[in-house]
């Protein structure tokens, strides 16, 4: 069955860096688009990324342009976001997701999501 | 611009019935859209992708309870015999060229 497990949240002060990684089962995960999406405290989701197949396609959500990079190790059944610059405002429960075909479509699968708080 | 706009809250009865709407935005009642369930301490789950003709296709084990529907620039999303494991936020979602986009999301109260 289908698999999306999150793993690399934890503490961190602000201004650090974090990288996120999100271990994909149970498909031929070179086959799909993957994406990052978060859910900050008392908040709505937010989609903040996404990754073509292959990794030659890519659009951030203008909130973390420029910090956060997502990429893929198509080997390793890997998905990562590398999170840099980090504010309180990243506080946020933080979750990869399958798409169902491609960048225009929906998203099928979640992971379970990994906590990061920003925080002295 | 693409914006997806839910009502923040909704409550039902127990084993009754209960419609969550999903407006999109001008321009766009043509978009397709996807609905997804999250119980609280959970990872959303998707329930449904639905057509702007009202067509839908289901994930994985998502019971008959739940059914989609359109009109015009609205998605709706319908679940019958409410059960206390309803009680959820549920997101629309619709996507663009170079962009996902999440509703706000509706808290959905089962009495």
């Amino acid at each position: 069955q289908v698999q999306l497990v999150e793993s690399g949240g934890g503490l961190v002060k602000p201004g650090g860096s974090l990288r996120l990684s999100c271990a994909a089962s149970g498909f031929t995960f070179s086959d799909y688009y993957m994406n990052w999406i978060r859910l900050a405290p008392g908040k709505g989701l937010e989609w903040l990324s996404y990754i073509s197949s292959r990794g030659g396609n890519i659009y951030y959500a203008d909130s973390v342009k420029g910090r956060f990079t997502i990429s893929r190790d198509n080997a390793q059944n890997s998905l990562y976001l590398q999170m840099n610059s980090l504010t309180a405002e990243d506080t946020a429960v933080y979750y990869c997701a399958r798409a169902i075909s491609g960048a225009y479509s929906a998203l099928d699968y979640w992971g379970q999501g990994t906590l990061v708080t920003v925080s002295s | 611009q693409l914006v997806l706009t839910q009502s923040p809250s909704a409550s039902a009865s127990l084993g009754a019935s209960v419609r969550l709407t999903c407006t999109l935005s001008s321009g766009h009642s043509n978009y397709a859209i996807a609905w997804h369930q999250q119980q609280p301490e959970k990872g959303p789950r998707f329930l449904m992708n639905l057509n702007s003709d009202g067509s839908h296709s289901k994930g994985d084990g998502i019971p008959d309870r739940f059914s989609g529907s359109s009109s015009g620039a609205e998605r709706y999303l319908t679940i019958s015999s409410l059960q206390s494991e309803d009680e959820a936020d549920y997101y629309c979602q619709t996507w663009g060229t170079g962009i996902q986009v999440f509703g706000g999301g509706t808290k959905l109260t089962v009495l």
